[in-house]
């Protein structure tokens, strides 16, 4: 069960900034950080943000990540056509018994 | 370098018990801080996290699933393993083991594995 809402998908031409949205709630988003997956077809997601903003080692500058409150955005820069993926923020959530929820993915399109 | 690897059943009937290995090198869960857990994804769908243990055997379940999952260790032999009673054809899905450190990120991720429920 996803707690965390996203966009269905996104899409934009070679070049192009991409924005997508992850809208959660105080326990999750609002008083945890968010990390952000991207799932390349046919492989496992790999780790993409990590503490609302930060890039593990190898993942260009061109990905960025943002929070607010208790909502949460990746931004893509310089769209690629090998940033064609499905992408999914996650956070811890503190309601009653601490968890990891995911949210519902969204599919990026290369146009 | 981290690497997990997922291992079990392809294919299980449904009330069945499931049973998944995650066989894991680069890291010791005797190390303070260090967790595993286990995800899962239904083909076409989202991702759904499962389970989580840490070094020090702390626990933590998916609510809605909660009362169908066991996570336990084996430090000696670097593995991890899941099991979740009364399967289902929804649990379908590819199962996916994954490194983590205290309240982190899920990172690196093994290869998955697909469990089909079927009679």
């Amino acid at each position: 069960q996803s707690v965390l809402t996203q966009p269905p998908s996104a899409s934009g031409t070679p070049g192009q900034r991409v924005t997508i949205s992850c809208s959660g709630s105080s326990s999750n988003i609002g008083s945890n950080t968010v990390n952000w997956y991207q799932q390349l077809p046919g492989t496992a997601p790999k780790l993409l943000i990590y503490s609302n903003n930060q890039r593990p080692s190898g993942v260009p500058d061109r990905f960025s990540g943002s929070k607010s409150g208790t909502s949460a955005s990746l931004a893509i820069s310089g769209l690629q056509s090998e940033d064609e993926a499905d992408y999914y923020c996650a956070a811890w959530d503190d309601s009653l018994n601490v968890f990891y929820v995911f949210g519902t993915g969204t599919k990026v399109t290369v146009l | 370098q981290i690497t997990l690897k997922e291992s079990g059943p392809t294919l299980v009937k449904p009330t069945q018990t499931l049973t998944l290995t995650c066989t894991f090198s680069g890291f010791s869960l005797s190390t303070s801080g260090v967790g595993v857990g286990w995800i899962r994804q239904p083909p076409g769908k989202a991702l759904e996290w499962l389970a989580l243990i840490y070094w020090n055997d702390d626990k933590r379940y998916s609510p809605s699933l909660k009362s169908r999952l066991t996570i336990t260790k084996d430090t000696s032999k670097n593995q991890v393993v899941l099991t979740m009673t009364n399967m289902d054809p929804v649990d379908t899905a590819t199962y996916y083991c994954a490194h983590s450190r205290r309240v982190g990120p899920f990172d690196p991720w093994g290869q998955g594995t697909l469990v089909t429920v079927s009679s």
